[in-house]
């Protein structure tokens, strides 16, 4: 049981690139969410989505852009990647049951330079 | 803006000791509580959670939740050095539509 994968692990790309971290699931839950964690703030929510083509903001969402034309995949893409966007990522999904537990992927450590 | 607040720590326990971790929360609409634990360079994983007030215990777990109070607190009891990690706090906001709500985390170091 694979659960949540998230790709690349580890990456560290230029300021202005595109970069695109991906997660896939296979719980087949329904929600998605992406977090990044970043020292002093916590996890913050960037964007989430309810259903394959419905997805919402978050706290954090500028910058940032999401899909998810199949329930399994939910990749976030930096459209022109920034330091301020140095931080750890994670992908979560929940099928909203037992109290709307959430499940979290590895996490994806992203440097910009 | 929902807000989660929590004590960073580090907040230091004996082995063998009960360590107290607590959670504030800022909107009275929230649902569910959560519990998870981190451990460096890794991602959270689930304790447990708590929807009704009251206690809920499992294993050396146990968590309280005082809705009136707006407070939600983890103990666990017979602290081992493999407790020591970032326990995270989040709740589920009203409505539950948009993910959880996290605290910073409290740093729990516990001393063997």
């Amino acid at each position: 049981d694979a659960g949540i994968t998230q790709s690349p692990r580890y990456k560290i790309t230029e300021t202005g690139r595109q970069v695109t971290l991906m997660c896939h699931q296979t719980w087949s839950h329904s929600y998605m969410f992406w977090y990044r964690q970043d020292l002093g703030h916590g996890l913050r929510l960037i964007y989430y989505s309810a259903a394959a083509d419905i997805t919402d903001k978050g706290e954090v969402p500028d910058g940032y852009v999401v899909s998810r034309s199949k329930t399994e995949n939910f990749p976030l893409t930096l459209e022109s990647a920034t330091r301020s966007q140095t931080s750890v990522y994670f992908c979560a999904s929940s099928d909203r049951g037992i109290g709307n537990t959430i499940y979290f992927g590895e996490g994806s450590w992203l440097t910009v330079v | 803006q929902k807000e989660v607040e929590q004590n960073s720590g580090p907040l230091s326990v004996p082995e063998g000791a009960i360590a107290s971790l607590n959670c504030t929360y800022s909107d009275r609409g929230s649902q569910s509580f959560f519990w998870y634990r981190q451990y460096s360079g890794k991602s959270p994983e689930l304790i447990m959670f708590i929807y009704s007030n009251g206690d809920k215990e499992d294993g050396r777990f146990t968590a309280q939740l005082n809705k009136a109070s707006q407070y939600v607190s983890l103990l666990i009891r017979d602290s081992q050095p493999s407790d020591s990690a970032t326990y995270l706090c989040a709740v589920l906001g009203g409505g539950g539509a948009d993910g959880l709500t996290f605290g910073k985390g409290t740093h729990l170091i516990i001393q063997p």
